[in-house]
């Protein structure tokens, strides 16, 4: 079975532009989950979806937005980039809601850098 | 924001040698999940404990958990080169849905 998809892998853009980010899961997994990785404030969690539909939203501004498909396949888009956006954007997905029951299944990520 | 804290920040053994890592947490939890990272890719899941479980047991791995101390250990016996990367761990509280993870551990293991 195919892992969880992330694309592209590396992005780079400027301050004040857009990103659209891509994830497919794997198979049969209904739940994407969202989180941002930095250096400075670590692993935290964006939103997740299910059944195309946002479930949970951490604690980030209202640039953050995402969407989910009727295939699963899910969408991030950050608006008005700000340097501090860089940072590497994993996507995950499980069977069941969030990862309550289940552990999360995770892409390699999308390494944006904001200049 | 973090639910806690992972001891030590970073570990350096030898081949053979066993790997001990601790994280603490602040609230009561649901599950307390294990994960790995190896550089600038994406975490793999290695056990996922719940809360009414004290050990669990995969492989070369070993997890125990107190909750009474809000604490949980991953030990890594006879470690291989291969298992250097940084080890997290998250936690699932209440009716929440997503990990929040622990700072985490870089272990290397030198050959």
């Amino acid at each position: 079975k195919a892992g969880v998809t992330q694309t592209p892998r590396y992005l780079i853009k400027t301050r004040g532009q857009q990103v659209t980010l891509s994830c497919s899961p794997i198979s049969g997994h209904r739940s994407v989950s969202w989180y941002q990785q930095t250096p400075g404030q670590g692993l935290q969690f964006l939103f997740e979806y299910f059944s195309e539909t946002q479930r949970n939203k951490g604690n980030f501004p209202g640039r953050f937005s995402g969407r989910q498909f009727s295939n699963s396949r899910s969408e991030m888009n950050v608006s008005t980039l700000e340097l501090g956006d860089s940072a590497l954007y994993l996507c995950a997905s499980s069977t069941g809601p969030g990862a309550n029951d289940s552990p999360l299944h995770f892409g390699n990520g999308t390494r944006l850098t904001v200049t | 924001s973090q639910q806690g804290e992972e001891d030590p920040q970073a570990l350096s053994i030898q081949e053979g040698e066993n790997a001990t890592m601790n994280c603490s947490y602040k609230t009561s939890i649901n599950n307390l999940q294990w994960y790995r990272q190896n550089s600038g890719r994406g975490l793999v899941h290695l056990i996922l404990i719940r809360s009414n479980e004290r050990e669990k047991h995969s492989g070369r791995l070993r997890v125990t958990l107190d909750t009474s101390k809000k604490s949980s250990s991953l030990l890594i016996t006879a470690s291989r080169a291969a298992d250097t990367a940084s080890y997290f761990c998250a936690t699932v509280s209440g009716s929440a849905r997503q990990l929040t993870f622990g700072s985490g551990t870089q272990l290397t293991v030198l050959p």
